[in-house]
């Protein structure tokens, strides 16, 4: 149980166009998801904290306009990148928490690589 | 602020020899720390938390609130044991958001 998926695994886009990424928890309600950004090498850093029914909190420093996060039911959630660009290239990492979990009993899923050309 | 700190980027170990895989955490309270672990080709999951003090897969981790430390340890290395491994940290409670650390290799070398 407590699966969580992504997708997609791997996309590759054009400079200025927007990217969409899915998160689910299949078998189980989350009420709370999380977005990680992780580069090459380091560690995983926490982008913003979305949950269900209402707006995402961000952390310093991640632009809220241009990373959309929209968790409109209790099992989806979405990160959207808009105007992508070179830099934004990198591994994004989704997941989960059950309904009344605490924060480290996060299922995670299996990330998605964007490369912006 | 809160932060986690891994020193090693890489771990190599002969398999049978010990494992110490090094943390240090800054926290301004009473924090909880955890060690996650990823596989290859696998999702990051949650290997073991301090409250607990459980042992999982032959892996311990103490935390030294005096050292603000907490080494995930084991005293003989498996092959299987090759992984990433992240240490990471939540505020007490529980429902904060969870710092990781920038991770390490474990490799073990049969």
């Amino acid at each position: 149980g407590a699966v969580v998926s992504q997708h997609p695994s791997w996309v590759i886009c054009k400079s200025g166009t927007s990217v969409k990424i899915e998160c689910r928890s299949l078998d189980f309600q989350a009420t709370t998801m999380f977005w990680y950004r992780q580069f090459p090498k380091q560690s995983l850093m926490l982008m913003a904290t979305s949950n269900e029914g209402s707006k995402a909190t961000y952390e310093q420093g991640v632009e809220k306009d241009k990373f959309l996060i929209n968790h409109a039911s209790l099992t989806l959630s979405t990160l959207t990148v808009t105007s992508a660009h070179p830099e934004d290239s990198s591994f994004y990492i989704c997941s989960a928490r059950l309904a009344g979990g605490y924060s480290y009993e996060q299922y995670f899923g299996p990330g998605t690589r964007l490369t912006v050309t | 602020a809160q932060r986690v700190t891994q020193p090693e980027k890489l771990l190599s170990v002969f398999k049978g020899a010990p494992v110490e895989l090094k943390c240090n955490y800054s926290y301004s309270g009473s924090p909880e720390l955890f060690w996650y672990v990823q596989y290859s080709r696998q999702r990051l999951q949650l290997l073991l938390r301090h409250i607990s003090r459980e042992s999982i897969k032959g892996f311990t981790a103490d935390l030294n609130k005096g050292e603000t430390s907490f080494h995930l340890k084991k005293p003989f290395a498996q092959e299987e044991d090759s992984a990433m491994y992240y240490c990471a940290l939540t505020g007490s409670g529980g429902y904060q958001k969870v710092t990781f650390g920038t991770g390490t290799k474990l490799q073990v070398i049969p």
